[in-house]
């Protein structure tokens, strides 16, 4: 087992720009899901992939999305940044009922 | 709507000091309830999943607990190694978690 690695650690960008963070699943598991954690929360569901299809969504808007690939990585793209999406983006992967969370990407907006 | 709290926001102990952290939840369709650690600036480490009211399981100086409602997290002799966030989600039927904001801990020397 490899673990759930993510890409960038950190990264700093200007409000309006798009972002691409990346997601390289631990082996074997075929689902992967990201949540945002705002500064002092706790991580909020934006979405989830099962064999390359989303299968769930949270309340974000349109401008977050998001892609699976058949090796099971992941990419989590967000458009049009505002400074609220400053945040730490983080990526599990899973298979049934076993979840391991990446150590995540910090995004700062400015 | 699927919500999850805890208490204390804070909590600072002594070493030795033992405590309990508090999560109560309201999550339909629930298909497990659990605890994760997070160090600053880290993803959440995995530590227990409680599945049904009574259900109990303990790692080291930890124990968690559920009822229907709430679970606790018990700190027996806590050690400042122990000083981190602790957060409590609930498993939805979505397949999705729902996090409640965490408690951070400070054990001191």
């Amino acid at each position: 087992e490899t673990g759930v690695t993510q890409s960038p650690t950190h990264l700093i960008k200007t409000r309006g720009q798009q972002v691409t963070l990346r997601c390289s699943s631990q082996s074997g598991h075929n689902t992967v899901s990201w949540y945002q954690q705002a500064l002092g929360q706790g991580p909020q569901f934006i979405f989830q992939y099962y064999r390359e299809e989303e299968n769930g969504r949270g309340n974000f808007p349109p401008r977050f999305s998001g892609l699976q690939f058949p090796n099971y990585s992941s990419e989590l793209n967000v458009n049009a940044l505002e400074l609220d999406d400053s945040a730490l983006y983080l990526c599990a992967s899973s298979q049934e009922r076993g979840y391991t969370f990446g150590s995540g990407t910090r995004l700062t907006v400015v | 709507e699927d919500q999850v709290t805890q208490s204390p926001e804070a909590l600072r102990l002594q070493e030795g000091e033992s405590s309990s952290l508090n999560c109560s939840y309201t999550v339909s369709g629930l298909r497990g309830l659990f605890w994760y650690r997070q160090d600053p600036g880290k993803g959440p480490e995995f530590l227990f999943t409680l599945y049904s009211a009574g259900e109990e399981k303990e790692k080291e100086r930890l124990k968690a607990t559920l009822t229907k409602k709430e679970s606790f997290l018990h700190i027996t002799a806590p050690k400042p190694e122990d000083s981190a966030t602790y957060l409590c989600a609930g498993h939805s039927y979505g397949q999705n978690f729902v996090f409640g904001p965490g408690t951070r801990l400070s054990v001191l020397p």
